[in-house]
Protein backbone atom coordinates (compact mmCIF):
# COMPACT_ATOMS: atom_id res chain seq x y z
CA UNK A 1 0.00 0.00 0.00
CA UNK A 2 1.07 3.49 -0.28
CA UNK A 3 3.17 4.94 2.65
CA UNK A 4 3.78 8.74 3.55
CA UNK A 5 6.85 9.56 5.26
CA UNK A 6 6.86 12.26 7.68
CA UNK A 7 10.05 14.07 10.19
CA UNK A 8 9.47 12.89 13.46
CA UNK A 9 9.59 16.17 15.48
CA UNK A 10 10.30 19.86 13.94
CA UNK A 11 11.40 22.43 17.00
CA UNK A 12 10.61 26.12 15.81
CA UNK A 13 11.04 29.71 18.20
CA UNK A 14 7.67 31.38 18.04
CA UNK A 15 7.55 34.05 15.71
CA UNK A 16 9.30 32.03 13.08
CA UNK A 17 8.69 29.33 10.43
CA UNK A 18 7.73 25.89 10.66
CA UNK A 19 7.85 23.71 7.74
CA UNK A 20 7.02 19.58 7.66
CA UNK A 21 7.09 17.77 4.80
CA UNK A 22 5.57 14.62 3.52
CA UNK A 23 7.09 12.13 1.18
CA UNK A 24 5.61 9.98 -1.22
CA UNK A 25 6.10 8.45 -4.29
CA UNK A 26 4.60 10.69 -7.23
CA UNK A 27 2.88 12.72 -4.40
CA UNK A 28 2.17 15.28 -6.98
CA UNK A 29 -0.44 13.20 -8.68
CA UNK A 30 -2.40 13.55 -5.47
CA UNK A 31 -4.30 15.62 -3.33
CA UNK A 32 -2.44 15.90 -0.29
CA UNK A 33 -4.65 16.95 3.00
CA UNK A 34 -3.44 18.15 6.23
CA UNK A 35 -4.47 17.49 9.86
CA UNK A 36 -3.16 19.41 12.93
CA UNK A 37 -4.09 16.86 16.33
CA UNK A 38 -3.52 18.84 19.96
CA UNK A 39 -3.36 15.95 22.84
CA UNK A 40 -6.43 13.93 23.70
CA UNK A 41 -7.91 15.77 20.57
CA UNK A 42 -9.48 14.59 17.46
CA UNK A 43 -7.95 15.83 14.69
CA UNK A 44 -8.82 19.04 12.65
CA UNK A 45 -8.20 20.02 8.84
CA UNK A 46 -5.71 22.44 8.33
CA UNK A 47 -5.44 22.27 4.37
CA UNK A 48 -7.09 20.22 1.83
CA UNK A 49 -6.55 19.68 -1.69
CA UNK A 50 -2.17 20.84 -1.33
CA UNK A 51 -3.34 24.16 -0.33
CA UNK A 52 -6.48 25.15 0.24
CA UNK A 53 -7.69 26.49 3.72
CA UNK A 54 -11.03 25.28 5.29
CA UNK A 55 -13.27 27.94 6.30
CA UNK A 56 -11.91 29.61 9.71
CA UNK A 57 -8.12 28.36 9.51
CA UNK A 58 -5.37 31.05 9.77
CA UNK A 59 -3.50 32.32 6.43
CA UNK A 60 -0.41 31.21 8.64
CA UNK A 61 -1.32 28.03 7.41
CA UNK A 62 -0.46 27.08 3.89
CA UNK A 63 0.40 23.94 1.91
CA UNK A 64 2.43 22.80 -1.23
CA UNK A 65 3.86 20.52 -3.09
CA UNK A 66 7.07 20.03 -5.45
CA UNK A 67 8.20 16.76 -7.22
CA UNK A 68 8.08 14.13 -4.30
CA UNK A 69 7.36 16.07 -1.62
CA UNK A 70 4.48 18.02 -0.48
CA UNK A 71 5.33 20.65 2.66
CA UNK A 72 2.74 22.45 4.99
CA UNK A 73 4.12 25.30 6.26
CA UNK A 74 3.11 27.23 9.55
CA UNK A 75 4.44 31.16 9.49
CA UNK A 76 4.80 33.08 12.39
CA UNK A 77 4.11 30.28 14.56
CA UNK A 78 2.44 30.42 18.26
CA UNK A 79 2.76 28.43 21.36
CA UNK A 80 -0.88 27.32 20.38
CA UNK A 81 0.25 25.28 16.79
CA UNK A 82 2.00 22.82 19.40
CA UNK A 83 0.66 19.61 17.97
CA UNK A 84 1.61 16.23 15.94
CA UNK A 85 0.90 17.08 11.99
CA UNK A 86 -0.41 14.81 9.70
CA UNK A 87 -0.67 14.30 5.89
CA UNK A 88 -3.30 11.84 4.12
CA UNK A 89 -4.08 11.40 0.78
CA UNK A 90 -6.40 9.49 -0.98
CA UNK A 91 -5.36 6.25 -3.28
CA UNK A 92 -7.92 5.41 -5.42
CA UNK A 93 -5.70 2.17 -6.62
CA UNK A 94 -5.34 1.10 -3.69
CA UNK A 95 -6.87 -1.70 -1.58
CA UNK A 96 -6.48 0.74 1.26
CA UNK A 97 -7.52 4.49 -0.11
CA UNK A 98 -7.57 6.56 2.68
CA UNK A 99 -3.45 6.41 3.79
CA UNK A 100 -1.95 8.87 6.71
CA UNK A 101 1.68 10.03 7.05
CA UNK A 102 3.56 9.11 10.20
CA UNK A 103 3.07 12.28 11.55
CA UNK A 104 5.07 15.11 12.88
CA UNK A 105 5.04 16.59 16.41
CA UNK A 106 6.06 20.36 16.66
CA UNK A 107 7.66 21.72 19.66
CA UNK A 108 7.44 25.58 20.04
CA UNK A 109 10.51 26.62 22.14
CA UNK B 1 -21.45 23.26 10.46
CA UNK B 2 -21.57 19.62 10.83
CA UNK B 3 -21.32 17.44 14.28
CA UNK B 4 -20.43 14.22 14.96
CA UNK B 5 -21.60 12.75 18.42
CA UNK B 6 -20.14 9.26 18.87
CA UNK B 7 -21.41 6.54 21.36
CA UNK B 8 -20.67 2.89 22.32
CA UNK B 9 -18.57 0.76 24.93
CA UNK B 10 -14.96 1.40 25.87
CA UNK B 11 -14.14 -2.38 26.83
CA UNK B 12 -14.92 -5.19 24.75
CA UNK B 13 -13.91 -8.74 24.86
CA UNK B 14 -12.01 -10.95 22.83
CA UNK B 15 -13.10 -12.29 20.03
CA UNK B 16 -16.69 -10.24 20.47
CA UNK B 17 -17.96 -7.65 18.35
CA UNK B 18 -17.00 -3.97 18.47
CA UNK B 19 -20.20 -1.37 17.96
CA UNK B 20 -19.97 2.27 18.02
CA UNK B 21 -22.61 4.67 16.48
CA UNK B 22 -22.10 8.29 15.29
CA UNK B 23 -24.55 10.70 14.88
CA UNK B 24 -25.11 13.08 12.43
CA UNK B 25 -26.23 17.00 12.51
CA UNK B 26 -26.12 19.68 10.45
CA UNK B 27 -25.99 17.19 7.29
CA UNK B 28 -27.31 14.20 6.16
CA UNK B 29 -26.38 10.50 6.10
CA UNK B 30 -28.49 10.15 2.65
CA UNK B 31 -26.35 13.20 1.66
CA UNK B 32 -25.51 12.45 -2.26
CA UNK B 33 -22.52 14.32 -1.90
CA UNK B 34 -20.82 13.43 1.66
CA UNK B 35 -19.47 9.92 2.75
CA UNK B 36 -19.39 8.86 6.61
CA UNK B 37 -16.06 7.18 7.28
CA UNK B 38 -14.79 5.52 10.29
CA UNK B 39 -11.01 6.28 11.01
CA UNK B 40 -8.82 4.60 14.18
CA UNK B 41 -5.39 5.61 15.71
CA UNK B 42 -3.23 3.14 17.99
CA UNK B 43 0.28 3.77 19.08
CA UNK B 44 1.56 0.65 17.05
CA UNK B 45 -0.17 1.17 13.76
CA UNK B 46 -0.98 5.22 13.60
CA UNK B 47 -4.23 6.65 11.66
CA UNK B 48 -5.75 3.48 9.66
CA UNK B 49 -9.07 4.37 8.11
CA UNK B 50 -11.86 1.37 8.00
CA UNK B 51 -14.41 2.07 5.80
CA UNK B 52 -17.19 4.82 4.72
CA UNK B 53 -20.65 4.37 3.70
CA UNK B 54 -22.42 6.84 0.97
CA UNK B 55 -25.06 7.44 -0.28
CA UNK B 56 -25.82 8.00 -4.33
CA UNK B 57 -29.18 7.25 -5.59
CA UNK B 58 -28.32 3.95 -3.75
CA UNK B 59 -26.16 2.90 -0.95
CA UNK B 60 -22.39 2.07 -1.15
CA UNK B 61 -19.36 1.06 1.38
CA UNK B 62 -16.27 0.71 0.37
CA UNK B 63 -14.07 -1.15 3.15
CA UNK B 64 -10.10 -1.34 3.69
CA UNK B 65 -8.92 -5.07 3.28
CA UNK B 66 -7.05 -5.28 6.10
CA UNK B 67 -10.44 -5.30 7.94
CA UNK B 68 -13.27 -6.55 5.51
CA UNK B 69 -14.01 -9.57 6.46
CA UNK B 70 -15.13 -8.41 9.74
CA UNK B 71 -16.37 -4.86 9.38
CA UNK B 72 -20.01 -4.00 8.50
CA UNK B 73 -20.85 0.23 8.31
CA UNK B 74 -24.55 0.56 8.26
CA UNK B 75 -26.07 3.81 7.53
CA UNK B 76 -29.55 4.57 9.75
CA UNK B 77 -31.84 7.32 8.01
CA UNK B 78 -34.23 7.22 10.86
CA UNK B 79 -31.96 8.23 13.35
CA UNK B 80 -29.47 10.23 10.87
CA UNK B 81 -26.31 8.33 11.76
CA UNK B 82 -24.47 5.66 11.18
CA UNK B 83 -22.57 2.40 13.05
CA UNK B 84 -19.38 0.60 12.92
CA UNK B 85 -19.28 -3.26 13.54
CA UNK B 86 -16.28 -4.96 13.60
CA UNK B 87 -16.25 -8.76 14.56
CA UNK B 88 -14.02 -11.57 16.20
CA UNK B 89 -12.01 -8.15 17.83
CA UNK B 90 -8.52 -9.46 19.14
CA UNK B 91 -5.93 -7.17 21.46
CA UNK B 92 -4.77 -5.50 18.07
CA UNK B 93 -8.22 -3.52 17.16
CA UNK B 94 -7.20 -2.20 20.82
CA UNK B 95 -7.55 1.91 19.83
CA UNK B 96 -9.30 5.47 19.58
CA UNK B 97 -11.71 5.28 16.95
CA UNK B 98 -13.32 8.24 15.20
CA UNK B 99 -16.42 8.56 12.50
CA UNK B 100 -15.69 11.12 10.01
CA UNK B 101 -17.29 12.97 7.05
CA UNK B 102 -15.30 13.55 4.11
CA UNK B 103 -15.53 12.05 0.28
CA UNK B 104 -11.25 11.81 0.03
CA UNK B 105 -10.21 13.97 2.87
CA UNK B 106 -12.19 14.00 6.33
CA UNK B 107 -13.23 17.44 7.22
CA UNK B 108 -15.21 16.95 10.72
CA UNK B 109 -14.44 14.40 13.23
CA UNK B 110 -16.52 13.25 16.41
CA UNK B 111 -14.99 13.16 19.59
CA UNK B 112 -12.97 9.86 19.64
CA UNK B 113 -13.83 6.44 21.67
CA UNK B 114 -11.02 4.68 23.05
CA UNK B 115 -11.71 0.93 22.53
CA UNK B 116 -9.66 -1.65 24.33
CA UNK B 117 -9.74 -5.28 23.83
CA UNK B 118 -9.16 -7.14 26.70
CA UNK B 119 -10.76 -10.19 28.88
Amino acid sequence: SYVLTQPPSVSVAPGQTARITCGGNNIGSKSVHWYQQKPGQAPVLVVYDDSDRPSGIPERFSGSISGNTATLTISRVEAGDEADYYCQVWDSSSDHPGVFGTGTKVTVL
Amino acid sequence: QVQLQQSGPGLVKPSQTLSLTCAISGDSVSSNSAAWNWIRQSPSRGFEWLGRTYYRSKWYNDYAISVKSRITINPDTSKNQFSLQLNSVTPEDTAVYYCASGWTNFDYWGQGTLVTVSS
